[in-house]
């Protein structure tokens, strides 16, 4: 079974500082791994995806995250956190034995960002 | 830019009620989807449909649920005699194939 924890339930940065989000999964099969953001009110906005080409993945906003596979992680990260960062960021993954279609979503991390 | 759309917002109901929750997918996506989110909990997968049928369910799904496309853009999620513990934010999303899945802003169900 394939399963998601993300480390922190919330982090708080100062603008313009680096962000990092931790999340190591659990994944019998090839994995696909996601990281999406919630803004409040709005839908799950997809940031950035791994689906076993390079395993640094660039996303929207300046966002990457790196897939470990030594490490079972998958790490967001963004040089310069922005005032319009402040979100909920969820790490997700779905394997093959899902037949990739059930998205498993970590408990989600409160991004606060302070001027 | 083409989005996922839910009605409604909000939604309360009495225990015991029906609710239907409605979904327009991205209108060139064939994969839907539901899933919810209980307050403080994490996101859940409940059903995925596709060529009008389901083709994964979770346990969550039981036969208090049901989905259905009734036209060529809604796709409904139907509880048939609502529970407390039903109360969640209920998120449709679609997709072309196994990738993105684009999801709505949600529905926030309250079951009093």
């Amino acid at each position: 079974a394939q399963s998601v924890t993300q480390l922190d339930s919330h982090v708080s940065v100062s603008e313009g500082t680096p962000v990092l989000l931790r999340c190591n999964y659990s994944s019998s099969y090839s994995p696909s791994l996601f990281w999406y953001v919630q803004h409040p009110n709005k839908g799950l906005q997809l940031l950035l995806k791994y689906t076993s080409a390079a395993t640094l993945v660039k996303g929207i906003n300046g966002f990457e995250a790196e897939f470990k596979k030594s490490e079972t992680s998958f790490h967001l990260t963004k040089p310069s956190a922005h005032m319009s960062d402040a979100a909920e960021y969820f790490c997700v993954v779905s394997d093959r034995y899902s037949g990739y279609s059930t998205l498993t979503f970590g408990k989600g991390t409160m991004l606060l960002v302070s001027p | 830019e083409p989005e996922v759309t839910q009605t409604p917002s909000h939604q309360v109901t009495q225990m015991g009620q029906e609710v239907i929750l409605r979904c327009v997918p991205i209108s060139n996506h064939l994969y839907f989807y539901w899933y919810r989110q209980i307050l403080g909990q994490k996101v859940e997968f409940l059903v995925s449909f596709y060529n009008n049928e389901i083709s994964e369910k979770s346990e969550i799904f039981d036969d208090q649920f049901s989905v259905e496309r009734p036209d060529g853009s809604n796709f409904t999620l139907k509880i048939r005699s609502t529970k407390l513990e039903d109360s969640a934010m209920y998120f449709c999303a679609s997709s072309e194939g196994y990738n993105e899945q684009f999801f709505g802003p949600g529905t926030r169900l309250t079951v009093l």
